[in-house]
């Protein structure tokens, strides 16, 4: 089975361009997860969807930062305009929940960004 | 706030040499606590899901057991494909449910 689809792998641009990070998740999981992973601050939630929905954003760090769900099989996470600072590794996940399970996420492998 | 203290940062084994990773934390209501094993330039990959204090779970040279307070992920004569970077999580109840806290993880080094 197809795990959690990311890309662009690596993205290198420059300060103040637009950068849309795309993430496919695993067919049929009902929750998908955006993280930023970095040495100094590990890994962070940023936003999470339930059915499409945003749930929490509260992660997210500025009102740069957006994050879509247009339906069950793909997300964007956009960054405009992207800074520095905003370098990172982002990582998308999913997982099946549903009402009470406790179903672990599955983690896509990715995209390293760097913004210079 | 939820919180998530792992120790070590690092560690470093020889083959062989068993030892364990700690995970402490802070949180209202544990729905779960997920073990993660990351790869250099790969996400995290789920090993093990335990939910209440004395559970135990097993997967080769891998033990995960929970207390009220801290989770241990013991390592049984490690081998060096066991090298990774150990991520533990914890899940809570109530409006952040679906929501994963992770610690900063252990850096697991094994030499032949």
């Amino acid at each position: 089975d197809a795990g959690v689809i990311q890309s662009p792998r690596h993205e290198v641009t420059e300060m103040g361009q637009e950068v849309t990070l795309r993430c496919k998740p695993i067919s049929g999981h009902d929750y998908l997860f955006w993280y930023r992973q970095t040495m100094m601050r590990g890994l962070e939630l940023l936003i999470y969807f339930n059915n499409n929905v945003p749930i929490d954003d509260s992660g997210m760090p500025e009102d740069r930062f957006s994050a879509k769900m247009p339906n069950a099989s793909f997300s964007t996470l956009k960054i405009q305009p992207s800074e520095p600072r905003d370098s990172a590794v982002y990582f998308c996940a999913s997982s099946l929940q549903g009402s009470y399970s406790n179903q672990p996420q599955h983690f896509g492998d990715g995209t390293r960004l760097s913004i210079l | 706030e939820d919180q998530v203290t792992q120790s070590p940062e690092a560690l470093r084994l020889q083959e062989g040499e068993s030892s364990s990773l700690n995970c402490s934390y802070t949180v209202s209501g544990l729905r779960g606590l997920f073990w993660y094993r990351q790869d250099p330039g790969k996400g995290p990959e789920f090993l093990f899901t335990l939910y209440s204090a004395g559970e135990e779970k097993e997967k080769e040279r891998l033990k995960a057991t929970l207390t009220k307070k801290e989770s241990f992920l013991h390592i049984t004569a490690p081998k060096p494909e066991d090298s990774a970077t150990y991520l533990c999580a914890v899940k809570a109840g109530g409006t952040s449910y679906g929501k994963l806290t992770f610690g900063q993880g252990t850096i697991l080094t094994v030499h032949p």
